[in-house]
């Protein structure tokens, strides 16, 4: 089975701060995604990534950044995290179809 | 400009009645159409796709039909059971369900299965 983990499942930081995210997955998938959850807005891309090194904007990355430096590894970060950043937060890996991890629900105060 | 559009936010139904999930989409260029189910505080997972080739899709409970020339399709869940409920999202990409990089989701549908 293909497992997308995510290193905190709950968040909470200050407007300001510099966040990580993390996202492991562990079926050697080129392509990995970074998405946000919003009620009414069902999920958005942030940015994804095709390979190491490579990434690609996607429908919404202001104030976004990801890196890539593994292949099984796939980071988003928020630079100066704003309140409108408050969000769930999906990363997904894929083949054919997207595996996606169990979310991280940031909140920024 | 929303390409794929679930119109219905939540859909409520009776335990072994039927469910039917609806989406239309906007871009001709779609040709693989996926659907997702998401549980509170879970991450989405994939429940059924459909090629363009193929105007129907079976497996277990759920269906999914495609009717290419009204750009639409929709899930039916039969008979539906409480553990369905859950948000569900439609998803279209235009490289025939190959790396996908565009998968472009709709807002999501809230199903409940009332017992």
């Amino acid at each position: 089975d293909v497992k997308v983990t995510q290193s905190s499942r709950y968040l909470v930081k200050r407007t300001g701060e510099k966040v990580f995210l993390e996202c492991v997955q562990d079926m050697d998938h080129e392509n990995m995604f970074w998405y946000r959850q919003d009620p009414g807005l069902g999920l958005r891309l942030i940015y994804f990534s095709y390979d190491v090194k490579m990434k690609e904007k996607g429908d919404i990355p202001e104030g976004y950044s990801v890196s890539r430096e593994k292949k099984e590894r796939f980071s988003l970060i928020l630079e100066s995290a704003s309140t409108n950043q408050t969000s769930m937060y999906l990363c997904a890996s894929s083949l054919n179809r997207r595996y996606f991890g169990p979310g991280t629900r940031l909140t920024v105060l | 400009d929303q390409q794929v559009k679930q119109n219905s936010p939540s859909l409520s139904v009776q335990e072994g009645r039927i469910s039917i999930l609806n989406c239309d989409y906007t871009n001709s260029m779609f040709d693989y159409f996926l659907w997702y189910k998401k549980y509170p505080a879970e991450g989405p997972t994939f429940l059924i796709s459909i090629s363009s080739i193929k105007d129907k899709n079976e497996d277990g409970r759920f269906t999914v039909f495609l009717n290419k020339s009204a750009k639409h399709l929709s899930l039916h869940i039969v008979p539906s059971q409480p553990g369905d409920s859950a948000v569900y999202f439609c998803a279209a990409s235009a490289d025939s369900g190959g790396s996908n990089y565009k998968l472009t989701f709709g807002k999501g549908t809230l199903l409940t299965v009332n017992p």
